[in-house]
């Protein structure tokens, strides 16, 4: 059972555009939220993470909108830059025998064209 | 900068042998983890260890899987005997604790081919 749910599976955008990326959980334990962006050949990074008791963090380009009622995240890349293609992946983890255990979405493959 | 080592990188193997991967975790992290990432999926984790004690391994095949991290530090995982469907990406990555939003780091993977 897939803990998180990603969409799209593949996104492309023109340089100098917004990418979005959504994601939903149902598990209402977890409790921090991180996006992760991989590249070919590497380990996923830390892209930039939220905790459900805010609704939106932004950090340079990047932006998360979390919305705690709806059990949905979703992450903004503006001003999108041909370096920006990667695979990102949504996460979520929480409490009790798991804590800090990584569930991950399926992944979004973001193509950005100059 | 710090980061997670693993190695190898790549791995090519035949069906039925046995295979070890290493992981050497950022110093003073306590929690390490080994995840599993098929091609075009996400990660999914096989285990996770608290120092040396294994706190989660409800996903790790354990008729042909093993891990350990025998002195708290690096950590070994092992197959055997590999199956074709054990090809993926197995990557570690380490964190200082468990605690409230304490950030995983990845390290770069090891590339597993079983033939």
């Amino acid at each position: 059972q897939q803990q998180v749910k990603q969409s799209p599976q593949s996104l492309i955008v023109q340089k100098g555009g917004i990418s979005i990326i959504n994601c939903a959980y149902e598990n209402t334990a977890f409790d921090y939220f991180p996006w992760y962006q991989q590249f070919p050949g590497k380990g996923p990074a830390l892209l930039i993470a939220i905790r459900p008791d805010v609704s939106e963090k932004k950090e340079g380009r990047f932006t998360i909108s979390f919305n705690k009622s709806a059990k949905q995240f979703s992450l903004h890349i503006m001003d999108s830059q041909p370096g920006d293609s990667a695979t990102y992946f949504c996460a979520a983890s929480g409490g009790g025998s798991t804590l800090g255990r990584l569930y991950f979405g399926r992944g979004t493959q973001l193509t950005v064209w100059p | 900068e710090a980061e997670v080592a693993q190695s190898p990188r790549y791995k090519i193997t035949e069906k039925s042998q046995a295979v070890a991967f290493w992981c050497d975790p950022i110093s003073g992290h306590a929690t390490l983890y080994w995840y599993r990432q098929i091609l075009g999926q996400g990660p999914e984790l096989l285990v996770q260890f608290q120092d040396e004690s294994v706190v989660d391994d409800s996903q790790l095949p354990k008729d042909r899987f093993s891990a350990e991290r025998l002195k708290g530090v690096d950590s070994t995982l092992k197959i055997q005997p590999a199956e074709l469907g054990d090809s993926a990406m197995y990557l570690c990555a380490s964190s200082f604790t468990t605690g409230y939003n304490t950030e995983a780091f990845f390290g770069q993977g090891t590339r597993l081919t079983v033939v």
